[in-house]
């Protein structure tokens, strides 16, 4: 099993600063099979960026995924107030899928 | 619009079952795998089960392995979890999640989620 470890475990920042959330594998992610989501409190997750660095549909480009093999970044260039949440990391390259334990993002 | 909606969520006591259910609409559900994915109250995101588009591949969490049945019907474009000899530490908020493409993916649309408490 793939444990992914995300650092850290909160981060306070204040809008318009940039943010950058780490998700570290215990072994190498498969073909970079590597995702972020967003949640806020009562909804279900969104998904940000897969295969480590594709934003998915309909989100900002200020959000962006970079990394390989056991170390990935997600940055959000400026922040926005509906930025604050937590964040997950996730990979899929192999079964057991495995999600990684959040960051949350807080206003400071 | 695509949309997931889950269903079968409740109370149950423990060891007992519960069959959830999530419904698809406003994409072609045959074409992508599924997912479950559960949420305990306060807690992080955790991997359930995935199905393949034609159902050919199935995986579980080994929390779940033998209690847990993940089954899918395209034509009426409808996801399945049986859920067998559940426990208190099933309780979560259970997703259904599509996944992007026919096999494992990212999970690109989520339900709202369905709550599942095992208690006595």
């Amino acid at each position: 099993e793939i444990v992914l470890t995300q650092s850290p475990a909160t981060l306070s920042l204040s809008p318009g600063e940039r943010a950058t959330l780490s998700c570290g594998a215990s072994q190498s992610v498969s073909s970079s099979y590597l995702a972020w989501y967003q949640q806020k409190p009562g909804l279900a997750p969104r998904l940000l960026i897969y295969d480590a660095s594709s934003r998915a549909t309909g989100i900002p480009d200020r959000f962006s995924g970079s990394g390989s093999g056991t170390d990935f970044t997600l940055t959000i260039s400026r922040l926005e107030p509906e930025d604050f949440a937590v964040y997950y990391c996730q990979q899929y390259g192999s079964s057991p899928v495995t999600f990684g334990q959040g960051t949350r993002l807080e206003i400071k | 619009e695509v949309q997931l909606v889950e269903s079968g969520g409740g109370l149950v006591k423990p060891g007992g079952s519960l069959r959830l259910s999530c419904a698809a609409s406003g994409f072609t559900f045959s074409s992508y795998s599924m997912n479950w994915v559960r949420q305990a109250p306060g807690k992080g995101l955790e991997w359930v089960s995935s199905i393949s588009s034609s159902s050919s591949y199935i995986y579980y969490a080994d929390s779940v392995k033998g209690r847990f049945t993940i089954s899918r019907d395209n034509a009426k474009n409808s996801l399945y979890l049986q859920m067998n000899s559940l426990r208190a530490e099933d309780t979560a908020v259970y997703y259904c999640a599509r996944g992007r493409t026919e096999g494992l993916d990212a999970f690109d649309i989520w339900g709202q989620g369905t709550m599942v408490t095992v208690s006595s």
